[in-house]
């Protein structure tokens, strides 16, 4: 079993659409999450943090289940700007992060 | 402007070759990361090194090796022992005492002839 996973992509959505993104991880003990965005042959950004009691960065939330070990990113009114790979990361005790396979959205007009 | 620059964008290694990529950084970071990505699935570090001098295996180290003789700068060597060269590589780096927190690089594109 992976360490982190995600939910098989591609997602393609209209412009205007509400998209969810979810993610299960294994180490109970993983101390900090996050999800970055990935243009296409670019290199991975931080996206946001996720933190217990969930938050909010405009037309972007995350939430974290710590019970369930589950990560979700919701994005709200999809913009054509949004089309990219988004990578569910964990940073464990052992001082590493560990990524996700990355969900591909993409948002058509 | 301070960041982490990697080089070349696009690298191309013969059977048996060794290549070496390189990765600069300029963010006075302690600590340096090297990933490997494939297509459709995430990063797996090879090598990191938390100080100069220093350095440990990551999970895929094998085919690899890397040198860390100025904070700035973590060269990782692509060996001919590493069958299956081909992917993206990225360089990163982070303070001492914020692994989580970790800055990348824009990447270096390997491709075997």
């Amino acid at each position: 079993r992976k360490e982190v996973e995600q939910d098989p992509g591609p997602f393609n959505v209209p412009e205007g659409a509400t998209v969810a993104f979810n993610c299960t991880y294994s180490n109970s003990a993983s101390q900090s999450f996050f999800w970055y965005r990935q243009d296409c042959r670019k290199e991975p950004k931080l996206l946001m943090s996720v933190y217990s009691s969930g938050n909010e960065d405009g037309r972007f939330t995350a939430q974290l289940n710590r019970a369930s070990q589950y990560i979700s990113l919701l994005i709200r009114d999809s913009k054509l700007s949004d089309s990219a790979t988004y990578l569910c990361v964990v940073y464990n005790q052992g001082g590493k992060l560990i990524f996700g396979q990355g969900t591909e959205l993409s948002v058509k007009p | 402007d301070g960041g982490i620059t990697q080089s070349p964008k696009y690298l191309f290694r013969k059977e048996g070759q060794n290549v070496t990529l390189s990765c600069e950084q300029n963010l006075n970071h302690d600590a340096m990361y090297w990933y490997r990505q494939d297509p459709g699935q995430g990063l797996r570090l090879i090598y990191y090194s938390q100080i100069v001098n220093d350095f440990q295996k990551g999970d895929i180290a094998e085919g690899y090796s890397v040198s860390r003789e100025k904070k700035e700068s973590f060269p990782l060597t692509v060996t001919s022992a590493q069958k299956n060269p081909t992917a993206f590589y990225l360089c990163a780096s982070s303070e001492w005492g914020s692994q989580e927190t970790q800055y990348f690089g824009p990447g270096t594109r390997l491709l075997v002839l």
